[in-house]
């Protein structure tokens, strides 16, 4: 079955700090796609990321910045100087793939919650 | 842009009530999704649906059923409800693939008591 851990349940930092928000997951596919959401206090999850299996290339965009390492099966978030505004739940989710044609899940881990203090 | 709406933001019902929650997307997606969200315990999907009057279980069914008469609205129906589904409701909606991101609502705070 697949599952996504997100082990860190809570994490407060001040203002400025580098923040990584880690992600584990379990599957026996080939072929998925892992994703980070981010849901603010006003509650609409906003998507951050996609990456491929195939693709363990690290990605930078702006402050934000994702490690995946496929002999790990980790996806890892890293904010750089983080600021107050990035206060949100995160959530790293795979892609499952359906068995009818058209339909596939995501399966979430259980989020983690930053909080930046100023 | 996106759009994925909720009828309501915030809802109140008594136990044993019939209660919907209806969800609009307005990008032609031929998925579309209801999830709860409760503490600790993440996103949890209630049920999909990948086409009109198509719909498929997800993992916590038990206790709700759907409609999808139309493409762009898919309806979360509570028979009876109870306290236990007391909630976050998300809706999410999506282009058919495994690569495709969801895009999602801003959800219903629903209360039963």
């Amino acid at each position: 079955a697949q599952k996504v851990t997100q082990a860190q349940t809570e994490i407060s930092v001040v203002e400025k700090e580098d923040v990584t928000l880690d992600c584990v997951y379990e599957t026996r596919d080939t072929t998925y796609y892992l994703f980070w959401y981010k849901q603010p206090p006003s509650g609409e999850l906003v998507f951050l990321i996609r990456r491929n299996s195939f693709d363990e290339q690290n990605e930078i965009s702006g402050r934000y910045s994702w490690n995946f390492q496929k002999s790990t099966s980790s996806f890892n978030f890293t904010i750089t100087a983080s600021q107050v505004v990035d206060s949100a739940v995160y959530f790293c989710a795979l892609s499952e793939g359906g068995t009818q044609g058209g339909s596939e899940k995501l399966v979430f881990g259980k989020g983690t919650k930053l909080t930046v203090n100023p | 842009d996106v759009k994925v709406t909720q009828s309501s933001r915030y809802l109140v019902k008594r136990t044993g009530e019939k209660v919907f929650l209806e969800c609009v997307q307005d990008m032609d997606h031929e998925n579309m999704f209801w999830y709860r969200q409760d503490p600790g315990l993440g996103l949890r999907l209630i049920y999909f649906s990948y086409d009109v009057k198509m719909k498929e279980k997800g993992d916590i069914p038990e206790g709700y059923s759907v409609s999808r008469e139309k493409k762009e609205r898919f309806s979360l129906i509570l028979e009876s409800a109870s306290t236990n589904q007391t909630s976050m409701y998300l809706c999410a909606s999506s282009f058919p693939g495994q690569y495709n991101e969801q895009f999602f609502g801003p959800g219903t705070r629903l209360t039963v008591l």
